[in-house]
C-alpha cells in the first residue's frame, strides 16, 4: 500500500498564476479530504468528497479555490489566481471508515511570491 | 462552534519520563477522539483513537477519555527523543464524522 500520494511536494509560483495540486487516495477508501495547514490557523478542512461527490466545500476560502474528484483514484485542488496568502502546506487525506481516522498524504508546500 | 483546545507548549520532558498531553473539547455530543503525531515538516499520523470513557493502551501510549469533564489526554511512557513532535487532538461529534482538530502541542524530549 503506497498510502495517499500527493504531487508536487513543493510548488513555488508567482502571484496570479494557476496552481493545481493532485492527490491519489488509498485504494478502497471512499472519502477524501483536502486540508490546509498554517502556523496561524492550524489545520483547516477545505472540502471533502464521499464516493467522488463533494459533500461540503464550506471551508473553501473563496471562489479562487476549486476541487474536483473525477474518479475514485484522483482528486485535484486548483487555485486560480494564486495569492501570497495562499502560501501553506496543503494535505490530502483519505478514509474508509469515518470513525477510524484518516491517512494523510505527505503534503504539498505551496509558496506564492 | 465546536472547539478543541490544546496547550501549544512546548512541553519539555527528560528522556524516560512520562509525557502528558491534554485536550479539551466544547461539544458534549462528541463521540470519537483521535491523537495524531506530526513530525516537523511531515504529515499528521494517526497514533491512537478512543471512543469510550476510560483508558486505552497501545505500547508506550495511553489515551484517557473523560466525557463528563470533556477532556482527552495522551500519556507517553518512557519518553524518547524520537517522540519529539507536535501532537494533534481531533474530535468528531455525533452529527458529523468530520473531526475538528486542535492546534497541537509541541513535545520536546531531551536526552
Amino acid at each position: 500500500d503506497a498510502g495517499v500520494i500527493q504531487s508536487p511536494r513543493h510548488e513555488v509560483t508567482e502571484m496570479g498564476q494557476e496552481v493545481t495540486l493532485r492527490c491519489k487516495p488509498i485504494s478502497g477508501h471512499n472519502s477524501l479530504f483536502w486540508y490546509r495547514q498554517t502556523m496561524m490557523r492550524g489545520l483547516e478542512l477545505l472540502i471533502y468528497f464521499n464516493n467522488n461527490v463533494p459533500i461540503d466545500d464550506s471551508g473553501m476560502p473563496e471562489d479562487r479555490f476549486s476541487a474536483k474528484m473525477p474518479n475514485a483514484s484522483f482528486s485535484t485542488l486548483k487555485i486560480q489566481p494564486s495569492e501570497p496568502r495562499d502560501s501553506a502546506v496543503y494535505f490530502c487525506a483519505s478514509s474508509d471508515q469515518h470513525n477510524y481516522g484518516y491517512t494523510f498524504g505527505s503534503g504539498t508546500r505551496l509558496t506564492v511570491v | 462552534q465546536k472547539e478543541v483546545e490544546q496547550n501549544s507548549g512546548p512541553l519539555s520532558v527528560p528522556e524516560g519520563a512520562i509525557a502528558s498531553l491534554n485536550c479539551t473539547y466544547s461539544d458534549r455530543g462528541s463521540q470519537s477522539f483521535f491523537w495524531y503525531r506530526q513530525y516537523s515538516g511531515k504529515s499528521p499520523e494517526l497514533i491512537m483513537s478512543i471512543y469510550s470513557n476510560g483508558d486505552k493502551e497501545d505500547g508506550r501510549f495511553t489515551a484517557q477519555l473523560n466525557k463528563a469533564s470533556q477532556y482527552v489526554s495522551l500519556l507517553i511512557r518512557d519518553s524518547q527523543p524520537s517522540d519529539s513532535a507536535t501532537y494533534l487532538c481531533a474530535v468528531t461529534s455525533g452529527g458529523s464524522y468530520i473531526p475538528t482538530f486542535g492546534r497541537g502541542t509541541s513535545l520536546i524530549v531531551h536526552p
